[in-house]
Order: structure tokens, then C-alpha cells, then sequence
């Protein structure tokens, strides 16, 4: 079955600094790898996703991700973080096994990034 | 306009009640979902439901119902609500036709507490 795995719960950065959230992702097949951010009782919003092609992918506000297959990674950067970016991180997978294309998520990553 | 709206925002009942959660979506896709968020922040895959096929996750018991009057509304029915229900619960919405490589489009959540 396909699996993601977030080995940090909270992530804490200081503005200004690039931040790094980490994914590892687990497929029996091509990983279709997504990232989305949920804000305080908010709904969780897309970010970027990996289907093919480029490694490093570019998403909405000025995130992107870098694919490492030989790694089985999918870490989500942001070159400068924001205050605003304080949130609540999702890497995701898509089972397309027995499940058809649902989304598998991992338990995220807490995203703190002080003044 | 919202793309994916769901209400009630917030929800609070007795033990044993028989509640519905409703979900619309305006943005002409045709398969929704509905996941559950538990009170770590885990998200879990409910349902999901396009006009041929409902593809329901095993581990949900049988007192929660999607209905779906037509493709743009799928609706949760939950009877003998226990205390273990109480969670925030998505709705979300994507294109068939990209299912594995589309991302999916999550209304605000209902926050749902069983007393």
C-alpha cells in the first residue's frame, strides 16, 4: 500500500531563514506526491504536486519541492519564510490500488516561524 | 463563490443522535470525498463518490452514510452518534478524469462534538 511519512511534528524557523518540511514517500508503483496547508480552522489548500517530469516543482506562495526518487523523498522549501507561512503541512500520496486515486496524507507538520 | 461549501461549520449534539453534514461543490468535478480529521490533525479517507461507484473506506462503521442526490452534493448522514465521532470532517471534490493526478479541492470542514 502507498504511505507517506512527515518524521517531524513541528518545524520551527525564523523569519527570513529558508525552511525545509520533510516527506518520504512509500509506492509500489510512480508516486503521484502532493503538498497542501491547512491554516487554524481553515480547509487545507493545495499547494504543489510531483506527477513527472522536473524534480524541483513550484507551487503557490513561492513553496516548492524537490522529488529525490532515490531517496524516496519530497520535501517541501521555501527559500525566505514568512511569518504568514506559520501553518500546518500535509505531504500526500495517491493510492491508486485498491483505494482508486484517494489521497493518502500524512500526519503532518507544524510550521513555526517566529518574528 | 465558494468551490466546496459544507454545512453546518460547527456542530454540537447528545450521544445517540442521528446528525447529516452537507457538502456542495460549484465546481463541476464528479467525484467528492468525505475524510475525517481526529483531534491530532490525522486525516483519513471516508468515502469517495463519483455518479458509478462508491468506494467506501472498511474501516468506517456502518452508522455513516454518504447520500448524493446528484454530482454536485454528497451529503454524510451519521446515526447513533458515539463520542468517538466528535473530529472535524472534510469534504472534497476532484475531476474523474484526473483522478490519480489531479489534486483535490477541500471545503472548510464541519467540526462535529458528541456530548
Amino acid at each position: 500500500a502507498q504511505s507517506v511519512a512527515q518524521p517531524e511534528d513541528q518545524v520551527n524557523v525564523a523569519e527570513g531563514n529558508p525552511l525545509t518540511v520533510k516527506c518520504t514517500y512509500s509506492v509500489s508503483g510512480n508516486p503521484y506526491l502532493f503538498w497542501y496547508v491547512q491554516y487554524p480552522n481553515r480547509g487545507l489548500q493545495f499547494l504543489l504536486k510531483y506527477i513527472t517530469g522536473d524534480n524541483l516543482v513550484k507551487g503557490s506562495y513561492g513553496f516548492e519541492a524537490e522529488f529525490n526518487k532515490s531517496q524516496t523523498s519530497f520535501h517541501l522549501k521555501k527559500p525566505s519564510a514568512l511569518v504568514s507561512d506559520s501553518a500546518l503541512y500535509f505531504c500526500a500520496v495517491r493510492d491508486y490500488g485498491g483505494s482508486q486515486g484517494n489521497l493518502i496524507f500524512g500526519k503532518g507538520t507544524k510550521l513555526s516561524v517566529k518574528p | 463563490d465558494t468551490a466546496v461549501s459544507q454545512t453546518p461549520k460547527y456542530l454540537v449534539t447528545q450521544m445517540g443522535n442521528d446528525k447529516s453534514i452537507k457538502c456542495e461543490q460549484n465546481l463541476g468535478h464528479d467525484t467528492m470525498y468525505w475524510y475525517k480529521q481526529d483531534s491530532k490533525k490525522f486525516l483519513k479517507i471516508m468515502f469517495s463518490y463519483n455518479n458509478k461507484e462508491l468506494i467506501i473506506n472498511e474501516t468506517v462503521p456502518n452508522r455513516f452514510s454518504p447520500k448524493s442526490p446528484d454530482k454536485a452534493h454528497l451529503n454524510l448522514h451519521i446515526n447513533s452518534l458515539e463520542l468517538g465521532d466528535s473530529a472535524v470532517y472534510f469534504c472534497a471534490s476532484s475531476q474523474e478524469r484526473t483522478r490519480v493526478t489531479g489534486e483535490l479541492f477541500f471545503g472548510e470542514g464541519s467540526r462535529l462534538t458528541v456530548l
